[in-house]
């Protein structure tokens, strides 16, 4: 069936390091990816999407390139602020008709200043 | 605000118990999602409707139903409690294929 793989946390860097968290994805067809982010107390937030190869996805700095070779969806973000320590989920959509996401377990960044 | 509503906040109820999620979604979106988030499963789809039709079914127990009446607000039943039934609950909303959902801010719900 169809999976998303993502690195496992927690991820602490301190401000200003370039951030890289790892996705990967099986699938059948061709899904539409995301990335959504979860700040603490709060629900899942739409980041960033790709909806066919070599689309990169980009939103408040950070980036991801929709790699079909390679089945992958790698976040990058170039200097990373306190503010953006939370919970980072890859997912895909299959856009068939339920459109379901599958989501990744996430992986949680901490930023130190 | 993302324009998808979901009630209570936070429920605190015993085992054995049944309550009820409530979730608007956002003006315009026909489908509505219901997820389960918790600690050791991650988030785990229950379920779909469109438009007032059941579309998907995931990983929901058969002491969970859902239903989404004619104004599209959806309600999610839970019954029969059970410790393990705590976790946050995700609606989510959708208004075209393939470019991602809409999250309410979740049920947190505590079964003691």
């Amino acid at each position: 069936g169809n999976s998303v793989t993502q690195m496992e946390g927690p991820v602490t860097l301190s401000e200003e390091a370039f951030l890289t968290i790892n996705c990967t994805y099986t699938a059948t067809g061709y899904p539409s990816l995301f990335w959504y982010v979860q700040y603490p107390g709060e629900g899942l937030q739409l980041l960033l999407k790709a909806t066919k190869a070599d689309d990169k996805g980009s939103n408040k700095g950070f980036e991801a390139t929709y790699r079909k070779e390679t089945t992958s969806f790698h976040l990058e973000k170039g200097s990373v602020q306190v503010s953006d320590s939370a919970v980072y989920f890859c997912a895909l959509s299959e856009r068939d008709r339920d459109d379901k996401i599958i989501f990744g377990k996430g992986t949680r960044l901490h930023i130190l200043p | 605000d993302s324009g998808v509503t979901q009630t209570p906040k936070h429920l605190i109820t015993a085992t054995g118990q049944r309550v009820t999620l409530r979730c608007s979604p956002r003006s315009g979106d026909l489908s509505v999602y219901w997820y389960q988030q918790s600690l050791d499963q991650g988030l785990q789809f229950l379920i779909q409707y469109y438009n007032g039709e059941e579309r998907a079914k995931g990983n929901i127990l058969e002491r969970f139903s859902a239903q989404q009446f004619p104004d599209l607000h959806s309600e999610l039943n839970l019954s029969s409690l059970e410790l393990g039934d705590s976790a946050l609950y995700f609606c989510a909303s959708s208004y075209r294929v393939g470019y991602g959902y809409t999250f309410g801010s979740g049920t947190r719900l505590t079964v003691v």
